[in-house]
């Protein structure tokens, strides 16, 4: 139990176009999602909040009119970055709360490797 | 910023005991502590949490000091595997973990 998916597992775009990343929580209901981005050879950075039904809260200095944020139902969230450009090459994860969970656990997608050219 | 610091690196030979530290001298009263590892470009597993007593389950042990200012991990009988960073993490803001730097955990044969 407890799966989170993520579609496409790699992208490669070209600089200037916006790719859509997708999260989904297969087997639960998640109230609240995760997004975070990672660097080679760095840690995780959160990167944004989603609450399913309300606007995302994203974290200082992530910006919001780059990175959008949509969590339309209770499994799944998408996140678009808009306008690409090489320096937005990473690896970006998703993570899922379980609605009702006692312990605040999260649960991990793949990840999402993007590059642009 | 993450609440806690992790040795960068540790190695451990396969079939033996590793036991990975995490100070967290700031941590709160009614905060969780959590592990989790991630194996090369996946995504974070979940491996243990515990409050203040010390937790077991079929991946690893957690064993948290009585003050709660910091906390073992154990993985009993380490595989090739297991090779893997593991982070350990404070939760700081309802929700929200905030990653530090972990420990990059070589099993070596």
């Amino acid at each position: 139990g407890a799966v989170v998916s993520q579609h496409p597992s790699w992208v490669i775009c070209k600089s200037g176009t916006s790719v859509k990343i997708e999260c989904r929580s297969l087997d639960f209901q998640a109230t609240t999602m995760f997004w975070y981005r990672q660097f080679p050879k760095q840690s995780l950075m959160l990167m944004a909040t989603s609450n399913e039904g309300s606007k995302a809260t994203y974290e200082q200095g992530v910006e919001k009119d780059k990175f959008l944020i949509n969590h339309a139902s209770l499994t799944l969230s998408t996140l678009t970055v808009t306008s690409a450009h090489p320096e937005d090459s990473s690896f970006y994860i998703c993570s899922a709360r379980l609605a009702g969970g006692l312990y605040n656990e999260q649960f991990f997608g793949p990840g999402t490797r993007l590059t642009v050219l | 910023d993450a609440k806690t610091t992790q040795p960068p690196s540790m190695d451990c030979a396969e079939g033996r005991a590793a036991n990975l530290p995490c100070n967290h001298s700031t941590i709160s009263g009614n905060e969780y502590v959590y592990w989790y590892r991630q194996i090369h470009s996946q995504g974070p597993q979940y491996i243990i949490h515990g409050l203040k007593n010390n937790e077991t389950n079929e991946m690893a042990s957690l064993i948290i000091t009585e003050d709660r200012k910091s906390s073992t991990l154990i993985l009993p009988h380490a595989t090739l595997r297991d090779t893997a960073v593991y982070y350990c993490i404070v939760r700081e803001d309802f929700n929200k973990f905030y990653f530090g730097s972990g420990t990059k955990l070589n099993v070596k044969p």
